[in-house]
């Protein structure tokens, strides 16, 4: 079935550091795919995303580019700040409208 | 309403009683999605509506779980005979039905069973 998986975490890094979190999903058809961010006391929040192959998404310096060929979505973003610590979750949507995510990365930013 | 409401925010409850917990989605919203999330884990898919009906209840873990939409709009997930392990966050999204349109979620209800 459709999911997606996500490099585990805890990532700790200093700041103005460049960040990498891998994922890769599995699906039939064409989905959609999001990062989602998890502030800490808040909620699940879109970050960005992508619908459709060689798509780039990007948000507050973060960028996440679809692609097919190794069926990633890998989330960059080029100097990390202390505020963007968070937990970061890689989700998939199907062309049926479901949505599925990974398991999360927990990224702690350190001055 | 502006987003998505969940209550209560926080329920505890004795292991072996019966809980429902409510979701009101985005207005316009025929999506509805549930998760459960457990300290440190990604939320897991429990049902998902699209209007009245369930169009995915395969994440439900057992039939102590069940989740009903009558009218389209507000959902209810009913959890019987609760067990210590029900205890997590339960969070609630929505989105328009087409299109690879995100989903907003709901601040989640903490249920503890004790």
């Amino acid at each position: 079935g459709d999911s997606v998986t996500q490099m585990e975490g805890p990532v700790t890094l200093s700041e103005e550091a460049f960040l990498t979190i891998n994922c890769t999903y599995t699906a039939t058809g064409y989905p959609s795919l999001f990062w989602y961010v998890q502030y800490p006391g808040e909620g699940l929040q879109l970050l960005l995303k992508a619908t459709k192959a060689d798509d780039k998404g990007s948000n507050k310096g973060f960028e996440a580019t679809y692609r097919k060929e190794t069926t990633s979505f890998h989330l960059e973003k080029g100097s990390v700040q202390v505020s963007d610590s968070a937990v970061y979750f890689c989700a998939l949507k199907t062309g049926a409208n479901n949505l599925f995510f990974g398991t999360g990365t927990r990224l702690t930013v350190i001055p | 309403g502006a987003g998505v409401s969940q209550t209560p925010s926080n329920k505890v409850t004795e292991k072996g009683k019966y809980v429902e917990l409510r979701c009101d989605p985005i207005s316009g919203h025929t999506a509805l999605y549930w998760y459960r999330q457990s300290l440190g884990q990604g939320p897991e898919f429990l049902i998902y509506f699209q209007g009245t009906g369930a169009a995915d209840d395969s994440g439900l873990p057992n039939d102590r779980f069940f989740a009903v939409r009558p009218e389209g709009s507000v959902s209810t997930l009913k959890i019987q005979r609760t067990e210590r392990g029900d205890s997590a966050v339960y969070l609630c999204a929505s989105s328009l039905k087409h299109g690879p349109t995100e989903a907003f979620f709901g601040q989640g209800t903490r249920l503890t069973v004790v």
